[in-house]
């Protein structure tokens, strides 16, 4: 158990609808990263949170966007869903810069 | 920019056999290396990592991993591998000015009896 808890497990939706998907960090870690998982494109860093801003952005579409809250937790929004944007998605947490992350068990989003 | 390439999509092994999994980055300033391991329907666990220091880094679970600058490379090895151990493994690399983590393609490692 890295300590970082993702929900749902898992998510079934049509194209067209909108998503949340919910990351809790690791007590004391201020960073919060979301990762992408599929079959196509690997696996890719999507954003990074540090104790609420935006920190570094990745290969984020325009149509997902993140928020870190002031309790830490962070939540990814994916919207206007196409087929394509079936994966898992990761959440991962760390305290410093020594880039030492813990990673969550992921939400699987089904697209359908 | 970095990038990492992951030479083997799978390595199959048999049992008590070693194993070594191939990473080779490409960066033109000084970068953190990274090995994670992924069982089948859990997340990414770390299993060792190069900062600084020795280039021989020692991880749990028996792995080990040897950077190479010269020849820009960071295998990862264990003497003896066990039917646990199958699992896609990842080589990460990092800019040490920031904190993006750039993943290869992984490696699946299939360990049969």
């Amino acid at each position: 158990d890295s300590g970082v808890t993702q929900t749902p497990k898992h998510l079934i939706t049509a194209t067209g609808q909108r998503v949340t998907l919910r990351c809790s960090p690791r007590s004391g870690d201020l960073s919060v990263y979301w990762y992408q998982q599929s079959l196509d494109q690997g696996l890719q860093f999507l954003i990074q949170y540090y104790n609420g801003e935006e920190r570094a952005k990745g290969n984020i579409l325009e149509r997902f966007s993140a928020q870190q809250f002031p309790d830490l937790h962070s939540e990814l929004n994916l919207s206007s869903l196409e087929l394509g944007d079936s994966a898992l998605y990761f959440c991962a947490s760390s305290v410093d810069r020594t880039g030492q992350k813990y990673f969550g068990p992921g939400t699987r989003l089904t697209v359908t | 920019a970095q990038s990492v390439t992951q030479l083997d999509s799978q390595v199959p092994v048999f049992e008590e056999a070693p194993v070594e999994l191939r990473c080779n980055y490409s960066s033109s300033v000084s970068v953190y290396l990274f090995w994670y391991v992924q069982y089948p329907n859990q997340g990414l666990q770390l299993l060792l990592k190069y900062l600084s220091g020795s280039t021989l880094v020692k991880g749990i679970n028996g792995f080990e991993a040897e950077f190479n600058k010269s020849q820009t490379s960071f295998h990862l090895r264990k003497p003896s591998v066990h039917i646990s151990d199958t699992a896609e493994y990842f080589c990460a690399v990092m800019n040490t000015g920031f904190q993006k983590l750039v993943f290869g393609t992984g490696t699946r490692l299939l360990v049969s009896p």
